[in-house]
């Protein structure tokens, strides 16, 4: 049982929105601690998606963003593509600095 | 280029020690922390630990706390994950990254299989 919680799965067709949800509690995401989203591809090392909860490191294109709010952050794919189709991770910190991953998200593009 | 390039896929037997490593290049190694991150067969990622290779502090999740230790040799640029005793539930991937604020670089992974 992850310390962040996210949805296991979400769906969308080509060229919809999605939005992934990570929620936290007062000792990880809502003490103010940054979230970060990686997107883990089948067979792949994870990628760094969104840093400091809501930039995009150079390369990403700018249909991913980031949002946080109180103890909770979102992931928001606009205009699905089907290179989408992946597992994706959030992040934060807990007290003392341990690192926190939410448990995933697997993304189908329909 | 940064880089973190890890040592190769390890099959081992419950009991055994093992030690795995990961090489940065392309940075003053020295200045980043670097961390270890588990992925068992199809479960999600999760945060090991992290060592500052400057003066090796280290912080570990509780849930590996006492059951793997992280070291780093900055004068070959090199961290290392080790176990004293390997239990089939150390089967799995793991990986290194390079971290700021976020994990932004990552090494390939290195497969741990633990098998009698």
């Amino acid at each position: 049982q992850s310390v962040l919680t996210q949805p296991p799965s979400v769906s969308g067709a080509p060229g919809q929105r999605v939005t992934i949800s990570c929620t936290g509690g007062s000792s990880n995401i809502g003490a103010g601690y940054d979230v970060h989203w990686y997107q883990v591809l089948p067979g792949t090392a994870p990628k760094l998606l969104i840093s400091g909860n809501n930039n995009r490191p150079s390369g990403v294109p700018d249909r991913f963003s980031g949002s946080k709010s109180g103890t909770s952050a979102s992931l928001a794919i606009s205009g699905l593509q089907a290179e989408d189709e992946a597992d994706y991770y959030c992040q934060s910190y807990d007290k003392n600095l341990r690192g926190v991953f939410g448990g995933g998200t697997k993304v189908t593009v329909l | 280029e940064v880089q973190l390039v890890q040592s190769g896929a390890e099959v081992k037997k419950p009991g055994e020690s093992l030690k795995i490593s990961c090489k940065g290049s392309g940075y003053t190694f020295s200045n980043y922390w670097i961390g270890w991150v588990r992925q068992m067969p199809g479960k999600g990622l999760e945060w090991m630990g992290v060592i500052y290779p400057r003066d090796s502090d280290t912080r570990y999740s509780p849930s590996f706390q006492g059951q793997v230790t992280i070291s780093a040799d900055k004068s070959i640029s090199t961290a290392y994950l080790q176990w004293s005793s390997l239990k089939a539930s150390d089967t799995g991937i793991y990986y290194c990254a390079r971290r700021t604020a976020a994990f932004e670089y990552w090494g390939q992974g290195t497969l741990v299989t633990v098998s009698s």
